[in-house]
C-alpha cells in the first residue's frame, strides 16, 4: 500500500512564475490536508479538502494561493506569481474516511515538495 | 500565546539516557493529541497518539493532563536512532474525527554515543 505521494520533490521557480504542487493520498483516503513549513519553523495548516470540496481554507493566504481536489486525480496546490517568501517545504497529509471512530483522525504525511523561489 | 508550546531544546543526551519532552496547548477545545517525529528535511511521522489514560509503546510513554492542558513524552534507554525533532501536535474539536493539526515548533533531540 503506497503512502502519500507528492511531486515534484523539489521545485525551483523564479519570482513571478507559477508553482503547482501535486499530492496523491493513500489508497482509500478521502481527506487531504496541506501544510507549509518555513525554514526553522513549525508546520502550519493551509487547507483541508475532500473530493471536489474545500472544507477549510482558513490557513491559506488570501491571494495567489489556491487548492483543489478533483473527482479524479491528485490534489493540486497552486501558487501564482511566487515570491521569495513562498520558499518552504509544502507537505500534504491524508486521512481515512470518517467512520465515527477516533482512530480515523490520524494523518499520514507525504515526503513534501521543497519550493525554492529565486 | 502560541497554540502549542514546547521546550525549546536542543536536548543533547548520551545513549541510554531517559529524556522527557513537555508541551502545553492553549485551546481547551483540543480533542486529539499526538507526538510526531521529524528527521532533518523529512516529513513528520506519527510516533504515537496520546490518550487521557496515558499510553506506552515500548520505550516511549505519553501522558495527557487535560486540566492543565499539558502533554508529555518520555523516552527511556535512548538510542542513536532516536535523534530527531519531536513535534507536539493537537487537533481541535470541530465535530467528527477530522480537522487540521496544530503543530508545536518541535524539540530537537541529539543522542550521542
Amino acid at each position: 500500500n503506497a503512502g502519500v505521494m507528492q511531486n515534484p520533490r523539489h521545485l525551483v521557480r523564479r519570482r513571478g512564475q507559477e508553482a503547482r504542487l501535486r499530492c496523491s493520498p493513500m489508497k482509500g483516503h478521502s481527506h487531504v490536508y496541506w501544510y507549509r513549513q518555513l525554514p526553522e519553523e513549525g508546520l502550519k495548516f493551509m487547507v483541508y479538502l475532500q473530493k471536489e470540496n474545500i472544507i477549510d481554507e482558513s490557513g491559506m493566504p488570501k491571494e495567489r494561493f489556491s487548492a483543489e481536489f478533483p473527482k479524479e486525480g491528485p490534489s493540486i496546490l497552486r501558487i501564482q506569481q511566487v515570491v521569495r517568501g513562498d520558499s518552504a517545504a509544502y507537505f500534504c497529509a491524508s486521512s481515512p474516511p470518517e467512520t465515527g471512530g477516533w482512530w480515523t483522525d490520524t494523518q499520514y504525511f507525504g515526503p513534501g515538495t521543497r519550493l525554492t523561489v529565486l | 500565546r502560541k497554540e502549542v508550546e514546547q521546550d525549546p531544546g536542543p536536548f543533547n543526551v548520551p545513549e541510554g539516557a531517559t529524556v522527557a519532552f513537555n508541551c502545553t496547548y492553549s485551546n481547551s477545545a483540543s480533542q486529539s493529541f499526538f507526538w510526531y517525529r521529524q528527521d532533518c528535511r523529512k516529513e513528520p511521522k506519527l510516533l504515537m497518539s496520546v490518550y487521557s489514560s496515558g499510553n506506552e509503546d515500548g520505550r516511549f510513554t505519553a501522558q495527557l493532563n487535560r486540566a492543565s492542558q499539558y502533554i508529555s513524552l518520555l523516552i527511556r534507554d535512548s538510542k542513536l536512532s532516536d535523534s530527531a525533532t519531536y513535534l507536539c501536535v493537537v487537533r481541535l474539536n470541530y465535530g467528527g474525527s477530522q480537522g487540521n493539526l496544530i503543530f508545536g515548533k518541535g524539540t530537537k533531540l541529539s543522542v550521542k554515543p
